[in-house]
C-alpha cells in the first residue's frame, strides 16, 4: 500500500521555540493532506486540511498563526508549531489522500512533540 | 451531536474468542464511508476495513468484518479468533461526501486480549 512518512518521529524542544514536522507521501502524489492532533488517551482531532498550492483550511478553534501549514508540492506538507508551549505537547499525525481516490486515507507514523 | 460514538472505552477478551467493537454514527449525508483503524502503542494508524454507504454487502478483510446496519446507523467491527497482537486502541471513523474528504473519529476502544 501507499506509504506516508513523517519526520521527526519524536522531538523535544524548549518552550518558545518553533518546531517543524514533515509529512511526505513516498510513492504517490497527494493532493490533500490532513493534520490531526491526539492527546494522551484521547481520539484524533482534525486540525487542518492542507491542499497543494493553496492555503490550508483550519478547523474551528485551531490557531492558524500558531500552527503553520505549508503544502508546497504534491508529496510534502509541513506543520510548524510556532512558539511552542507545554500545552502543545501532543502526538501529531498526518494523513494523505492520493490523486486516485480509492477511498482510503494513508496515515503517517506520527510525531510526538514534547515541549519543556 | 457526536458524529461517531464508541460506547466501549475498554474491553477484555480471551484469546481465540471473537469480539465485537461497537460504533454508531450520525449523518444526514446519503453518501459516506465508514472506517476502522487500529492504533498500537507505537502510535501508527493501521487501516483495517472500509464500508461504503451504498455497499450492499458487509465488508470483510481476513479476520475483520464490519456489521453494517444502515437503518440503525451502526457499523460494528467484529474480530474473529482474537490474537494477542490484536491488543490496541481501535477507532471508528466516518468520511462524508460533503465533508471535504476529512475523517471524523470516535473516541476509541482499548482492546486487551488475555492469554
Amino acid at each position: 500500500g501507499a506509504v506516508v512518512s513523517q519526520h521527526p518521529s519524536w522531538v523535544i524542544c524548549k518552550s518558545g521555540t518553533s518546531v517543524k514536522i514533515e509529512c511526505r507521501s513516498l510513492d504517490f502524489q497527494a493532493t490533500t493532506m490532513f493534520w490531526y492532533r491526539q492527546f494522551p488517551k484521547q481520539s484524533l482531532m482534525l486540525m487542518a486540511t492542507s491542499n497543494e498550492g493553496s492555503k490550508a483550511t483550519y478547523e474551528q478553534g485551531v490557531e492558524k498563526d500558531k500552527f503553520l501549514i505549508n503544502h508546497a508540492s504534491l508529496t510534502l506538507s509541513t506543520l510548524t508549531v510556532t512558539s511552542a508551549h507545554p500545552e502543545d505537547s501532543s502526538f501529531y499525525i498526518c494523513s494523505a489522500l492520493g490523486l486516485l481516490n480509492t477511498g482510503e486515507l494513508f496515515f503517517g507514523e506520527g510525531s510526538r512533540l514534547t515541549v519543556l | 451531536a457526536q458524529k461517531i460514538t464508541q460506547t466501549q472505552p475498554g474491553m477484555f477478551v480471551q484469546e481465540k474468542e471473537a469480539v465485537t467493537l461497537d460504533c454508531t454514527y450520525d449523518t444526514s449525508d446519503p453518501s459516506y464511508g465508514l472506517f476502522w483503524y487500529k492504533q498500537p502503542s507505537s502510535g501508527e494508524m493501521i487501516f483495517l476495513i472500509y464500508q461504503g454507504s451504498y455497499d450492499q454487502q458487509n465488508a470483510t478483510e481476513g479476520r475483520y468484518s464490519l456489521n453494517f446496519q444502515k437503518a440503525r446507523k451502526s457499523a460494528n467491527l467484529v474480530i474473529s479468533a482474537s490474537q494477542l497482537g490484536d491488543s490496541a486502541m481501535y477507532f471508528c471513523a466516518m468520511r462524508e461526501a460533503l465533508g471535504n474528504e476529512k475523517l471524523t473519529f470516535g473516541t476509541g476502544t482499548r482492546l486487551t486480549i488475555i492469554p
